[in-house]
């Protein structure tokens, strides 16, 4: 079984300035990848970001980068020079490697993005 | 790439009626995914399809509940006798056979609401 753990419910930051989402995990796969999802207000589901487990690089994509800690299975996203779109739900999930690739989600974090 | 589309978006139906949803996965994707997401949580996985082949259900899809993707094109999510616990967004994704860094893509969702 595999969980994930979002334990901010909502965080704010002011435009152009930095936050960071937590996201914890737990699973007993040695190979996996985790991603960053965004979900606007009734618009769908986009990929922000992945990483895969077995890489120690951090994955960045442009304004956003992860901190990946495997170790202490931590997977936070930080988002630079925020802007007023980034404005949304954000969920972190888990997938197996080899198998159904079936995501396993957090509970998400909604993020308000301020004046 | 047109983009996973599902249908309706919405439905309204009342308990004990049956409701069928359609999702349309981008066209060379072979693995289609339904999710199911309710109020403040994260999306929680349904069935998985791998072309034609329903590879594996979640114990969340009851009896009252079946998946179909004939010819391993669209797919069908069917929920008979609905209940007032029905009312959610199901989501439908789709993604390449397992490959590195092949992610799923979503659809809008249908919001189903249950009088």
């Amino acid at each position: 079984a595999q969980t994930v753990t979002q334990s901010q419910p909502e965080m704010s930051v002011q435009e152009a300035e930095t936050v960071t989402l937590s996201c914890t995990y737990d699973t007993s796969e040695s190979d996996y990848y985790l991603f960053w999802y965004k979900q606007p207000p009734s618009r769908q589901m986009i990929l922000v970001i992945r990483q895969e487990a077995y890489k120690q690089q951090n994955a960045t994509e442009n304004r956003f980068s992860v901190n990946f800690q495997k170790a202490a299975k931590s997977f936070s996203l930080k988002i630079s020079d925020s802007q007023l779109g980034d404005a949304a739900m954000y969920f972190c999930a888990l997938t197996p490697a080899l198998r159904t690739s079936k995501l396993t989600f957090g509970t998400g974090t909604r993020l308000q993005v301020t004046l | 790439d047109t983009g996973v589309s599902q249908d309706p978006r919405h439905k309204i139906t009342k308990r004990g009626q049956n409701v069928t949803f359609r999702c349309d996965p981008i066209s060379e994707h072979n693995r289609l995914y339904w999710y199911r997401q309710t109020l403040g949580q994260g999306p929680e996985f349904l069935t998985y399809f791998q072309n034609e082949a329903q590879l594996e259900k979640s114990r969340l899809l009851s009896d009252r509940f079946s998946a179909e993707r004939p010819k391993g094109s669209f797919s069908t999510l069917e929920i008979q006798r609905t209940e007032q616990g029905d009312s959610a967004m199901y989501l439908c994704a789709s993604s390449r056979e397992q490959a590195l860094n092949q992610p799923q893509h979503f659809g809008d969702g249908t919001r189903l609401s249950i009088l």
